[in-house]
Order: structure tokens, then C-alpha cells, then sequence
């Protein structure tokens, strides 16, 4: 069974400073990596999807993949108070790709 | 764009009663999914359903039933709910086939007393 594990549990930057957060999953054999965005009281926004090894980039927010080292990670670029929210990594259960293996998340503060 | 819209947003509930939660999609997506999300425990699939009349388990199935009325709608219904229990209910929606999004709805926020 896929364990999705996310890293810090909670983080807080100052305004504009970059933002990093962590995922690794234990099965390589996952094609599709998502992060989530989940404000307060509200449900989850997708921020960027990816399927292949490298970088991509919506927006200010950029993924990382590296299914070797079974990691994928989310840079927010100038992040603004109003990004701070629960960020969600999202790995699909091989053979169904929208069925979503999910890691407890990380609470981000953006300080102004 | 489409939206999924969950009735209602909140849910009180006594310990025992069977309770309903319905979502709706207007994306013209095949599947819909029930997860549930709990304080420390992140989400987790209940059930699914890759097209109208079709329903599969996920993780969590035992203790609710769902229903895939027609494509637009699909319901869980809590069969017997816990005293204490507190949870969202997140409804979401995806294309069958390929790398696609999966879109979700705002949750139904459930209490039990």
C-alpha cells in the first residue's frame, strides 16, 4: 500500500521569502504527483499535477519530481499571507489515476 | 469551468441515525469519489463510482453505503453514525481515463452528539 509522508509538519516564512515543502511516497510505480491547496473551512484546490521526472511550473508554484529518490517537492515563489493553508501531496494509486493516496499535509503561515 | 456543490455544508447528528450527504458535478466527469478527512489522519477514500449504477469500496467502506444515482450525482449515506464522531466529507469528480484532474467539492463538515 502507497504511504505518502509530508514534510515540515508546519512552516512559517515571511512575505516574499521562498517556500519549500516535502513528500515522499514508498511506490515509484505511481504515475501522477498533485498538490492541493486547503484553506480554512474550504475544499482543496489543485496547484500543479505532475507525471514525469524534472520541474513544473504553474504560476508561482513549482513542483519537483525525482521518482528515484521517491520524493516530490512544491516551491511557492513569493508567497503571499493569503497562500498560508493546509498544502496536500497527492499520489495516485497506480492503474487508477484518480484515486488519491494523501499525506497529512503542511501548515503553512506566510507572515506579512 | 464546472463546479461540484455537497448538501449540506453541515451535518448534526444523533448517535445511531442514518444520515445522507449528496453531491452534485456539472463537469460531464465519469467518476466520483467519497473521501473522508480527519484531524491527523489526512483524507481517505471511502467509496467510488467509475460511472452511473457502478459502485467500488475504497478503504474505509465499512459503515456507509453509497448510491451513483445517474452520472451528475452521487450519494453516502452514514448507515449507523458514532457518538463524538466529527469528520469532513469530501466529494470529488475526475475524468475515467488518462492523467487527469480530480476536482473536489467544499465538504460537509459532520457532528455527532
Amino acid at each position: 500500500q502507497q504511504k505518502v509522508q509530508q514534510s515540515p509538519e508546519s512552516l512559517t516564512v515571511s512575505e516574499g521569502a521562498m517556500a519549500s515543502l516535502n513528500c515522499t511516497f514508498s511506490d515509484g510505480t505511481s504515475n501522477n504527483f498533485r498538490w492541493y491547496r486547503q484553506h480554512s473551512a474550504k475544499g482543496l484546490e489543485v496547484l500543479v499535477s505532475i507525471f514525469s521526472d524534472g520541474e513544473k511550473e504553474e504560476g508561482r508554484f513549482t513542483a519537483h519530481l525525482n521518482r528515484a529518490n521517491l520524493h516530490v517537492s512544491l516551491h511557492i515563489r513569493e508567497p503571499q499571507p493569503s497562500d498560508s493553508a493546509v498544502y496536500l501531496c497527492a499520489v495516485s494509486i497506480t492503474g487508477n489515476t484518480g484515486k488519491l493516496i494523501f499525506g497529512l499535509g503542511t501548515t503553512l503561515q506566510v507572515q506579512p | 469551468g464546472g463546479i461540484i456543490t455537497q448538501t449540506p455544508k453541515f451535518l448534526i447528528g444523533q448517535e445511531g441515525q442514518k444520515l445522507t450527504l449528496k453531491c452534485q458535478q456539472n463537469f460531464n466527469h465519469d467518476t466520483m469519489y467519497w473521501y473522508r478527512q480527519d484531524s491527523g489522519k489526512g483524507l481517505r477514500l471511502i467509496y467510488y463510482s467509475i460511472t452511473e449504477n457502478d459502485l467500488q469500496k475504497g478503504d474505509l467502506s465499512e459503515g456507509y453505503d453509497a448510491s451513483r444515482e445517474k452520472k451528475s450525482s452521487f450519494s453516502l449515506t452514514v448507515t449507523s453514525a458514532q457518538k463524538n464522531e466529527m469528520a469532513v466529507f469530501l466529494c470529488a469528480s475526475s475524468i475515467a481515463r488518462g492523467d487527469t484532474e480530480v476536482f473536489f467539492g467544499k465538504g460537509t463538515r459532520l457532528t455527532v452528539v
